[in-house]
């Protein structure tokens, strides 16, 4: 079945301490990206791939680093974490990125920073 | 700024009846528009995506409409059900990068 998996579903945590979401596709796609969903805000990129070692900054990158070393993962990760990084975390992938495929998402991560 | 404003923010139908959701955006050159369902707790979920040369497209029960000329899209539900009961998300792609400029969505519930 083709899916985009995050790990863990949920965490909580507290200030400071290092955090990784993983993310892992399994339909060969390029481009992979992260986003976080707010209440009232919608989704907003914080990173995006189009491929094996390209990263590029979305529209909040502040605190959070990804890499992509492999073609099917596409880690988020939290060195620091702060209370209002706490939100709703999607990881996406799709082909490459200038056609007009749709972006398959994940279920999302919810992670509270205490 | 590419912007994507979504209206109504939130509307209640009964159940077999119709509605019609906005999107309005200004995100120049235009690549693309998308439409999304967002159930609770579960990642966004693609019902269509249309191209400049597009300007409508249908997936069931649900059609997208789009004005590339004013930079207006419409999402049409049709004899709604209790599952059409979730957040619609309009996402527009610009042609020179690869970032896409969401909106914030329209929740719909419908009831029985």
């Amino acid at each position: 079945e083709a899916q985009v998996t995050q790990n863990p579903r949920y965490l909580i945590t507290v200030t400071g301490k290092k955090l990784t979401v993983t993310c892992s596709q399994n339909m060969n796609h390029e481009y992979m990206s992260w986003y976080r969903q707010d209440p009232g805000l919608g989704l907003r990129q914080i990173y995006y791939s189009m491929n094996v070692e390209v990263t590029d900054k979305g529209d909040v990158p502040e605190g959070y680093k990804v890499s992509r070393k492999e073609k099917r993962n596409f880690p988020l990760i939290l060195e620091s974490p702060s209370p209002n990084q706490t939100s709703l975390y999607f990881c996406a992938s799709s082909g490459v990125a200038e056609s007009n495929q749709p972006q398959h998402f994940g279920d999302g991560t919810r992670l509270s920073i205490l | 700024k590419n912007q994507v404003e979504q209206s109504p923010q939130s509307l209640i139908i009964l159940e077999g009846k119709n509605c019609t959701l906005q999107c309005n955006y200004t995100v120049s050159p235009f690549s693309n528009l998308r439409w999304y369902k967002q159930d609770t707790g579960r990642g966004p979920v693609s019902l269509t995506i249309m191209t400049f040369s597009e300007n409508t497209k249908s997936n069931g029960r649900y059609t997208a409409t789009l004005d590339a000329d004013t930079k207006q899209s419409s999402l049409h539900i049709t004899a709604s059900q209790l599952s059409d009961s979730a957040s619609y998300i309009c996402v527009v792609s610009a042609s020179y990068d690869y970032k896409l400029s969401f909106g914030a969505g329209t929740t719909v519930t419908v009831r029985a």
